[in-house]
């Protein structure tokens, strides 16, 4: 079965702070991963995805398949980026169906 | 292109009425999509469509739910009778067959009260 887990519902850190929200998956196949994020009482928008190994908004992503993980990073969190973000995968059989997992709030306090 | 369209924006209505929500989304796009976001549960996939043809139903809650894809530019999620706890965000999304990623609409905001 295909899953995401994300383990944290709320992340509060200080500005200028590292950030990392934590995802883990479980598929048995190659999965395509991808991080959505969601500003307050706005559509959904993809942030980045494992495919394209790139930093958006100084967001990066690494997938590692030992530890089933795709962890988002940002090593200095700014005000701007206090938002929800969901972790979602899709699964090798290219469906176009993607799991969301439960998401985690990101607040960045000043 | 404009993006995913979804209507209404907002919607309150009494318990036991029926909820008609509605898509229109990218042109050229083959899948769509109906999610459910609550605080409780995040986001849900209710049903998807490919070219039309409902793929997975799975996550639709119950009887109550149903949706329809009567062409490639519109679709419906229904919910009769609707009851408090439907209460939630409906997102739509939309998806070309590249797969590259899925296109969010804004949301239609219903609550039962």
């Amino acid at each position: 079965a295909q899953r995401v887990t994300q383990p944290e519902k709320l992340l509060s850190v200080f500005k200028g702070a590292p950030v990392e929200l934590k995802c883990n998956y479980s598929y048995s196949g190659s999965p395509e991963l991808f991080w959505y994020v969601q500003y307050s009482r706005q559509r959904l928008q993809l942030l980045l995805r494992h495919i394209s190994r790139e930093s958006i908004k100084g967001f990066t992503a690494d997938l590692n398949k030992g530890e089933t993980s795709f962890h988002l990073k940002k090593p200095f969190a700014q005000e701007e980026d206090s938002a929800m973000y969901y972790c979602a995968l899709r699964g090798s059989s290219n469906t176009g169906k993607l799991i969301f997992g439960q998401g985690t709030t990101l607040q960045v306090k000043p | 292109d404009a993006g995913v369209i979804q209507s209404p924006r907002h919607e309150v209505t009494e318990m036991g009425q029926e909820v008609t929500l509605r898509c229109k989304p990218i042109s050229g796009h083959d899948y769509l999509f109906w999610y459910r976001q609550t605080m409780m549960r995040g986001l849900e996939l209710l049903i998807y469509f490919n070219n039309n043809v409902p793929i997975d139903d799975s996550g639709m809650p119950e009887d109550r739910f149903s949706a329809k894809m009567p062409n490639a530019s519109f679709s419906t999620l229904k919910i009769q009778p609707s009851e408090p706890r439907d209460s939630a965000v409906y997102f739509c999304a939309s998806d070309s067959n590249s797969g590259n990623t899925i296109y969010f609409g804004e949301g239609s905001w219903l609550t039962v009260v």
